[in-house]
């Protein structure tokens, strides 16, 4: 059983049209971040959101935090196709786990096509 | 600045063998942490390394072990390869921070194959 449930696990959608990810938890976490990954390569990091309440915008990508620190989502306005991958959730739980061990969430697949 | 390296980047190896994975982190970061991913489990936490001292270790087996060495590079052993160690092996690297952030940056990853 996954700490972090993120939801959808797979969306497909046109160039041009918005989309949400989202990751939840039962448990509180110090901080949460969004990954990137391709095929065959390592989850890069996009994002770290700390602050309950926190909203940080990426260019297209909007991050927000919930305010008991449990959930998070990400936004996507007008996707291209090189916002294909696998969009990931991971983070340490406060009090309990250290800054280098991440829970992740399963992952959401998202593919644009133009 | 360099980003994690990890090598090999592919491996085939035959059940009941062992292998050996290397991790170099992001110059000046002494924390490695190693995970584990495959299609039905996702990313899952190995172990993470400080100081050439194992901070915390995930729910895996003692076939499963590391190490870090005083230049912070860290190397992960896995002994009597089972079909089901197949996977992709992920090192993160990392620094401490005076907040709760803990930043992680992974490298390419090791794909191995046990057969």
């Amino acid at each position: 059983t996954q700490l972090l449930e993120q939801s959808p696990q797979f969306l497909s959608i046109q160039e041009g049209e918005n989309l949400t990810v989202y990751c939840n938890s039962s448990s509180v976490f110090s901080s949460l971040q969004w990954y990137r990954q391709e095929p065959g390569e390592g989850p890069v990091l996009l994002v770290t959101v700390v602050t309950g309440g926190e909203v940080k915008k990426l260019k297209r990508l909007t991050f927000q935090f919930g305010d008991a620190r449990k959930d998070s989502s990400l936004h996507i306005t007008a996707a291209q196709p090189g916002d294909t991958g696998l969009y990931l959730c991971a983070g340490t739980r406060w009090l309990t786990d250290s800054w280098g061990k991440l829970q992740f969430g399963a992952g959401t697949q998202v593919v644009v096509t133009p | 600045k360099a980003g994690v390296t990890q090598t090999p980047r592919y491996l085939i190896k035959t059940r009941g063998q062992q292998v050996t994975l290397s991790c170099s982190p992001i110059s000046g970061h002494r924390s490695v942490s190693w995970y584990q991913q495959t299609p039905g489990q996702g990313l899952q936490f190995l172990f993470e390394y400080f100081s050439e001292t194992q901070r915390n270790k995930g729910n895996f087996p003692g076939r499963f072990s590391g190490r870090q060495f005083s230049n912070s590079r860290s190397e992960m052993n896995v002994s009597t390869l089972e079909l089901g160690d197949s996977a992709l092996y992920l090192c993160a690297s990392s620094t401490p921070t005076s907040g709760p952030s803990g930043e992680q940056f992974f490298g390419p990853g090791t794909r191995l194959t046990v057969l």
